[in-house]
């Protein structure tokens, strides 16, 4: 199985603020990486596939980059909104696999 | 709009059989993969298996000894069955259509379910 690591696990922030994470696959997979956003007591939401391509109605203040083993979301500028946990999955092999997930909270 | 909603029991004995059905509204359920995904209370997401809608499969091999999906192409609905279950079965299960067109994302989600097993 590709194994999936994200960092931070959390991370404080202020609205208005840019806000990075990272994910590292144990094995390359292309720019077959997604990113999803979890609110308390909802499902993931979709919101880039391809590593850097935002579904369709997501907000472009969000964006993705990386390929091979290593990859990044960036949130340009944090929105109420956008405090949630974040996961980001390979979609390159199955078993599909996530990584732990990056808590964005209130500073 | 494509919806999707789980449903069965919230509580299932140990050593029995989970059983979930989900629901496609919305939508074909033909041409798409159909996939059940799992998240025990406060921790991450595990990704259970997928079904196409012509029935062919791939699980877990975490789980595969214990996992059945299976479809219903004429009531537009995809079922999970997990077998011999435990308390580290406890989780909110979601249901899930697999989008295979760039990698394979989950694009749409049901709300989830919450099963617990407890005697």
């Amino acid at each position: 199985d590709i194994q999936m690591t994200q960092s931070p696990s959390s991370v404080s922030a202020s609205v208005g603020d840019r806000v990075t994470i990272t994910c590292r696959a144990s094995q390359g997979i292309g720019s077959w990486l997604a990113w999803y956003q979890q609110k308390p007591g909802k499902a993931p939401k979709l919101l880039i596939y391809a590593a850097s391509s935002l579904q369709s109605g997501v907000p472009s203040r969000f964006s993705g980059s990386g390929s091979g083993t290593d990859f990044t979301l960036t949130i340009s500028s944090l929105q109420p909104e956008d405090f949630a946990t974040y996961y980001c999955q390979q979609a390159n092999s199955f078993p599909l696999t996530f990584g732990g997930g990056t808590k964005v909270e209130i500073k | 709009q494509v919806q999707l909603q789980e449903s069965g029991p919230g509580l299932v004995k140990p050593s029995e059989t989970l059983s979930l059905t989900c629901t496609v509204s919305g939508g074909s359920i033909s041409s798409y993969y159909w996939s059940w995904i799992r998240q025990p209370p406060g921790k991450g997401l595990e990704w259970v298996g997928y079904i196409y809608y012509s029935g062919s499969t791939n699980y877990n091999p975490s789980l595969k000894s214990r996992v059945t999906i299976s479809v219903d192409t004429s009531k537009t609905q995809f079922s999970l069955k997990l077998s011999s279950v435990t308390a580290a079965d406890t989780a909110v299960y979601y249901c899930a259509r697999l989008y295979d067109g760039s990698g394979s994302v989950l694009d749409y989600w049901g709300q989830g379910t919450l099963v617990t097993v407890s005697s």
